[in-house]
């Protein structure tokens, strides 16, 4: 089966840096993505890892260790507009043809001033 | 989001009543998913759609739901009898192959009353 975890909810200030952090267990592992989802909205893409690393994108960076299960999202120089929720999704063993992602619940994410 | 459309945004229905949820991909995109939100959850998978075939169905329930993916036109996600727990968010995300990342489309509310 899979499982993915993360937090429920984290608040943070503007200007500052926040980290958020997913661990999953899923039968075989092919490819790790981070969305991010304002209310009422579709989920939209932010990265997308597959190897242990760290890959940059602007202010967002995201950072995946397959033998530790574990990735995060790390979102610097906040802005009001980063408020969001933001859903780790893991792309699992190929079944039936298909690459099925599982979602996890999506961390809401608060930047206040 | 790169295109996907989807139409009707908002839906209501009356118990009993038959919904259906129109998803055009991404222009030369083949590969369709629904996925199913409901407030503070996470995506659930529903279905896997390639042109003209149904690819994994296992997210979907037995009864009621069905989805198609013809040759010419939207994907459909359609289901029948509705009852109030049916009421979500359902998105739609196409990709150009199975490999590939998703780009959801707006979402469709239902509401079932």
């Amino acid at each position: 089966g899979q499982n993915i975890d993360q937090p429920t909810e984290m608040t943070a200030t503007e200007g500052a840096i926040v980290q958020i952090n997913c661990t999953y267990q899923t039968s075989g592992f092919n490819g790790l993505f981070w969305y991010q989802q304002h209310a009422g909205e579709a989920p939209t893409f932010l990265s997308y890892n597959v190897l242990d690393g760290l890959e940059e994108k602007g202010r967002f960076s995201s950072f995946l260790s397959r033998s530790k299960g574990y990735s995060y999202l790390l979102l610097k120089e906040l802005q009001m507009k980063d408020s969001a929720s933001y859903l780790c999704a893991v792309r699992g063993a190929r079944t039936g043809g298909s690459y099925i992602p599982t979602f996890g619940r999506g961390t809401s994410l608060i930047v206040h001033p | 989001n790169a295109g996907v459309m989807q139409n009707p945004r908002h839906l209501v229905r009356r118990r009993g009543q038959e919904a259906r949820l129109r998803c055009s991909p991404v222009k030369g995109h083949s590969h369709v998913y629904w996925y199913r939100q409901l407030p503070e959850e996470g995506l659930k998978f529903m279905v896997y759609l390639q042109k003209e075939n149904i690819i994994d169905e296992s997210g979907m329930p037995k009864e009621r739901f069905s989805a198609e993916f013809p040759k010419e036109g939207p994907s459909i996600l359609r289901i029948q009898q509705v009852v109030r727990g049916d009421s979500a968010a359902y998105f739609c995300a196409s990709l150009l192959t199975s490999q590939e990342t998703q780009y959801f489309g707006p979402g469709t509310r239902l509401l079932v009353l």
